[in-house]
């Protein structure tokens, strides 16, 4: 079985200021790491994913993400945040050999001018 | 064009109506999928198709029944709606189904009964 914590419902950050959105998850079997953002009225779109290799993956606009598996995290950053980016967060997984995809419970992100 | 569609985008109904909502996907795929968002945003898988098969099927009332005709459509119909029915349904559309690939989400039906 598998599972995925959100730590934080809400995040308010000011314009241009960094932010971390936090991802903690469990599996019994080797995972696979998803960031989804959905946009106020619209469905979900990857942000970014990790599957294999390098642990920090990278999204085209801004975004990075860490794989830690000794804390068994995947917390997204973000250096400079833009009013833009407000939007409700993702943080998914899923198993090896698995088709079923897990997600959390969203982390609502309000960039404030 | 749009790559996963669902219709109607919003649905207002009685209790005890039936109801169905469409999806169709023009990416190729060959595992589709439902999702149901309550309305605290939790995303909960309830149905998975790959090549009009069922693959998954959660813990979810038997008045839910998904069909599919071809693979690019999956089409979900509610018999008896409750008011506990309200959400949002996503469908999603995926390669081949594995657990590394991407999955596409059409816009939401934004379901309200009454």
């Amino acid at each position: 079985a598998q599972s995925v914590t959100q730590l934080d419902s809400q995040v308010p950050v000011f314009e241009e200021a960094p932010v971390e959105l936090r991802c903690n998850y469990s599996s019994s079997v080797s995972v696979y790491l998803f960031w989804y953002v959905q946009y106020p009225n619209q469905g979900l779109q990857l942000l970014l994913k990790y599957l294999s290799g390098s642990t920090l993956v990278e999204s085209i606009n801004g975004f990075e993400a860490e794989f830690n598996k000794s804390q068994t995290s995947f917390h997204l950053r973000k250096p400079s945040v833009h009013i833009s980016d407000t939007a409700e967060y993702f943080c998914a997984v899923s198993g090896a050999g698995s088709y079923q995809l897990t997600f959390g419970k969203g982390t609502k992100l309000s960039v404030i001018p | 064009d749009t790559a996963v569609s669902q219709t109607p985008k919003y649905l207002v109904t009685q209790m005890g109506n039936d109801k169905s909502i469409k999806c169709e996907q023009n990416l190729g795929h060959d595992t589709m999928y439902w999702y149901k968002q309550d309305s605290k945003k939790f995303l909960k898988i309830m149905f998975s198709y790959n090549n009009k098969e069922l693959i998954i099927n959660e813990t979810v009332p038997n008045r839910f029944s998904p069909k599919s005709p071809d693979k690019a459509h999956l089409n979900l119909h509610i018999n008896s709606l409750e008011l506990g029915d309200s959400a949002v349904y996503f469908c999603a559309s995926s390669q081949f189904g594995r657990a590394e690939e991407t999955q596409y989400f059409g816009p939401g039906t934004r379901l309200l009964v009454l």
